[in-house]
């Protein structure tokens, strides 16, 4: 069975300080695995994804993340958080290989507040 | 510009009213997905159609319809029969040769 644990509902940081998003993930596969920021009142904007290429995985915004098989974890990290950030931010697990991309697994979200 | 289209962004209906949210792409993708999203529960899907003319439930399909009549769209029917339905609902669609979905920017519907 696949699942994901974002492990902190929320996070805050100062304005230009690291942010460190944590994701833990359980599959019986090699799974594809996607970080998302959703904006108050908006849709979902891919930030980055995984899927079995380089295990460090560049994205939007200057955020990165990193696959670690032997911990099971995909944690999102940003050297230098700003203002525009704060947002919900979704980890994510895909079904597996040949099933609907639909079919897809969510964290609960974690919340990131940036002060100035 | 080429993007998912959902509306309208804000609903409200009475109790024993069916709604339909509108859900349109000109993406050329074939795939598309409805999901709810509730606060704290992250996103759960409710259908999704891979091909014109064809669709599957998801994990919360009761109280929910779906047609798929066209390519670019997939409208969203919330019957009466679905006991919480205020919610966040977001499409989404995604190519075939790309492991990814793409999301639209979702509508707000309050049962009063």
């Amino acid at each position: 069975a696949q699942s994901v644990t974002q492990l902190d509902s929320h996070v805050s940081v100062s304005e230009g300080t690291p942010v460190l998003l944590r994701c833990n993930y359980s599959s019986s596969y090699s799974p594809s695995l996607f970080w998302y920021v959703q904006h108050p009142n908006k849709g979902l904007q891919l930030l980055l994804k995984y899927t079995s290429a380089a295990t460090l995985v560049k994205g939007i915004n200057g955020f990165e993340a990193e696959f670690k098989k032997s911990e099971t974890s995909f944690h999102l990290t940003k050297p230098s958080a700003h203002m525009s950030d704060a947002a919900e931010y979704f980890c994510v697990v895909s079904g597996p290989s040949g099933s609907t991309l639909g079919r897809l697994y969510f964290g609960r979200g974690t919340q990131l507040t940036v002060w100035p | 510009d080429g993007g998912i289209t959902q509306s309208p962004k804000y609903l409200f209906r009475k109790e024993g009213q069916n709604v339909t949210l509108s859900c349109e792409q000109n993406l050329n993708h074939d795939a598309m997905y409805w999901y709810r999203q509730d606060p704290g529960q992250g996103l759960r899907l409710i259908y999704y159609s891979q091909i014109v003319n064809d669709f599957q439930k998801g994990d919360i399909a009761e109280g929910y319809s779906v047609s798929r009549e066209k390519k670019e769209s997939f409208p969203l029917t919330v019957t009466s029969a679905q006991k919480n339905p205020t919610a966040f609902y977001l499409c989404a669609s995604s190519p075939p040769e790309e492991n990814t979905i793409y999301f639209g920017e979702g509508s707000w519907l309050t049962v009063v």
